[in-house]
């Protein structure tokens, strides 16, 4: 879905820098979310947000932190990759406004990070 | 809190025939249940879901069955196509979240042999 659009698409470093992936979608989506992808793992929630005074940690959080700069913007942190951490990553959306209200979530391209 | 588990996390059928995958929940008062299809290098995308007020919904060839008491719910795709092959992930948010904080399976790899 070409509404919701993730930078980088790939992106190589080193144990210990700080890397950020961000979000951005047009779609209007109040809700927005932060997925890992690991093999056999399914995807997993790292942190989620109703608005931009909303943040809310998922399931595996620790490690990450996020920033939720206006309603379409979305960005995750690793302030020390390391190389557990190397995964794909998925930001989405969902809406949740009145009259538009959907439990459908539209997924970004993905972001493969690799930590060396 | 809720947790789904999904099986089979692989599964190979031959052209023409029908595939199952089968998930289930704990949160006995979750009420929605997505499917998603991951092709290859894309993205997930919803494909069908279904709502705890009705027992079956069909969508072509695909279908998706929930038995409420037993906590499980099945994905069915019938006369499967070489499209058909890829990566589908049930889910089920908790009851207490209205929705918004789903819970996936951990996926089950369907390949669909010409």
């Amino acid at each position: 879905d070409a509404d919701v659009t993730q930078t980088p698409r790939n992106r190589i470093t080193k144990t210990g820098k700080r890397i950020m992936l961000e979000c951005s979608q047009t779609k209007g989506h109040d809700r927005m979310y932060w997925y890992r992808q690991d093999p056999g793992l399914g995807l997993r929630l790292i942190y989620y947000s109703f608005d931009v005074k909303d943040i809310n940690k998922g399931e595996i959080s620790d490690g990450y932190s996020v920033s939720r700069q206006a309603q379409a913007k979305f960005s995750l942190s690793l302030e020390s990759a390391i190389p557990n951490q190397t995964a794909l990553y998925f930001c989405a959306t969902s809406d949740s406004r009145p009259g538009h209200s959907t439990d459908t979530q539209y997924f970004g391209p993905g972001t493969r990070l690799t930590v060396l | 809190g809720e947790n789904v588990e999904q099986h089979p996390s692989t599964l190979s059928v031959q052209e023409g025939d029908s595939a199952v995958i089968k998930c289930t929940y704990s949160d006995s008062a979750s009420n929605y249940f997505p499917w998603y299809k991951q092709e290859l290098g894309k993205r997930p995308q919803l494909i069908i879901d279904i709502r705890s007020n009705v027992g079956e919904k069909k969508d072509q060839r695909i279908a998706v069955t929930l038995n409420k008491t037993a906590k499980h719910f099945s994905l069915h795709i019938t006369e499967t196509q070489p499209e058909d092959s890829a990566v589908y992930f049930c889910a089920a948010p908790p009851s207490n979240t209205g929705g918004f904080k789903t819970i996936f399976g951990a996926g089950t790899r369907l390949f669909v042999k010409a």
